[in-house]
């Protein structure tokens, strides 16, 4: 069964600050996609990388996909309040599309 | 556009009690998928849809039937809910199996 494992599961930080989110598997997948979900709505797709060692930026986002392609890192930089929400990351597996969701990082950026 | 609709958005069953929850696309994708989200345990596939009638099982299937009659609907059904049905189910449609996976609202079950 593949599995993926994001630390930490709960984050509280002041505006301003910097923080990374872990999601590590033993698996290898051939794609990883993050998304950000707000209370009440569905999860809303922030970035796909499909190449070990992959880096893609997004604004203050930095998104990292591992030379293995069995873990991903996700740092923010100057973290604001509307960045509060809960990142899920998910690894794409076979030829269906079929996603394997990690439990999730709740975040929250204080004023 | 509307994108992916789900419909309800909150229903209380008693244990025993059956429903169908229903989800429509308008974008023409070809697959759709279910999930059920349980705090602390992320999104867990229930059963997914690779084109018009066709389904298979996900992680979590036991439970729960689904039928594609038609491209734009995906429908699940519970035949007999139990308690530990209780969750917030999301359906979601792609385009290919390489593209992003765009999600409804979701619907809040609670089964007593």
């Amino acid at each position: 069964t593949q599995l993926l494992e994001q630390s930490p599961q709960f984050l509280s930080i002041q505006e301003g600050e910097n923080l990374t989110v872990y999601c590590n598997s033993s698996s290898v997948f051939s794609s990883l996609q993050w998304y950000r979900q707000e209370p009440g709505e569905g999860p809303v797709l922030l970035v796909t990388v499909v190449t070990g060692g992959e880096v893609k930026k997004l604004k203050r986002l930095t998104f990292q996909f591992g030379d293995a392609r069995k873990d991903s890192s996700l740092h923010i930089t100057a973290a604001q309040p509307g960045d509060t929400g809960l990142y899920l990351c998910a690894g794409g597996t076979g030829n269906t599309g079929k996603l394997i969701f990690g439990q999730g990082t709740t975040l929250q950026v204080k004023p | 556009n509307a994108g992916v609709t789900q419909t309800p958005k909150f229903r209380v069953l008693k244990t025993g009690q059956s429903m169908t929850l229903l989800c429509a696309q308008d974008m023409n994708h070809e697959y759709m998928y279910w999930y059920r989200q349980d705090p602390g345990m992320g999104l867990r596939l229930i059963h997914y849809s690779v084109g018009e009638g066709t389904t298979a099982k996900g992680e979590v299937p036991d439970g729960y039937n689904v039928s594609r009659l038609k491209k734009q609907n995906f429908l699940l059904g519970l035949e007999s809910a139990a308690p530990s049905q209780t969750s917030v189910y999301f359906c979601a449609s792609s385009f290919s199996r390489f593209y992003e996976q765009y999600f409804g609202p979701g619907t809040r079950l609670t089964v007593t």
